[in-house]
């Protein structure tokens, strides 16, 4: 059964770069779509974007361009950046996948809280 | 943007008894519709898939159906573990987008 892990750092300065990254084990990042969601108290979830294995990307326009998700084959995961981040972007991110175009998320990572704070 | 709204956002029930949440599509998304149960610090949990379909190794007390851009999800008989909140999502077109929650509480 496919895992994800979610990893990087908790807290960023506002205006800088949000990092994360998603390892997935026990399966391949190849034929599947990968995607980043967030879940704020205020806001509940909200799906980032998403990326296939052959790097076609779709993103959420709430974001106003400033998520980009990447994928790495030879390590098997995907990352997410978002830039000039705001206490807005504070939430616990998931990574998760689709099996296909049309599908719903049946693997989550187990989330990881990033907190945008000076 | 797809607007998913649920209903109710919270729901006080006891175990053994009947639940039913309600979510409606602002627009038609066919039968592009699952169910997530979440408990506190964890992922959602895939449920019901295809506005009706139960995701493998989920207890059959829960079900889905679906009319028109209305989706029901039904727990047949509810017990302890139950206790959650349930978000529906809709995989018809990009944005992806969620409701925003129904809490199942004692």
């Amino acid at each position: 059964q496919v895992q994800l892990l979610e990893s990087g750092p908790g807290l960023v300065r506002p205006s800088e770069t949000l990092s994360l990254a998603c390892t997935v084990s026990a399966g391949s990042i190849s034929g599947y779509y990968w995607s980043w969601i967030r879940q704020t108290p205020g806001k509940g979830l909200e799906w980032i974007g998403s990326i296939y294995h052959n790097g076609n990307t779709n993103y959420n326009p709430s974001l106003k361009g400033r998520a980009t998700i990447s994928l790495d084959k030879s390590k098997n995961e995907f990352s997410l950046k978002v830039i000039s981040v705001t206490s807005a972007d504070t939430a616990v991110y998931f990574c998760a996948r689709e099996i296909e175009w049309l599908a719903p998320f049946d693997s989550w990572g187990q989330g990881t809280l990033v907190t945008v704070s000076a | 943007d797809i607007q998913m709204t649920q209903s109710p956002s919270t729901l006080s029930a006891s175990v053994g008894d009947r639940v039913t949440i309600t979510c409606r599509a602002s627009q038609s998304v066919s039968r592009f519709l699952a169910w997530y149960q979440q408990k506190p610090g964890k992922a959602p949990k895939l449920l019901i898939y295809k506005g009706s379909t139960l995701e493998s190794g989920v207890s059959s007390r829960f079900s889905g159906s679906a009319s028109g851009t209305e989706f029901t999800l039904t727990i047949s008989s509810l017990q302890p573990d139950d206790f959650a909140t349930y978000y529906c999502q809709q995989y018809n077109s990009y944005p992806r987008t969620f409701g925003q929650g129904t809490k199942v509480e004692v």
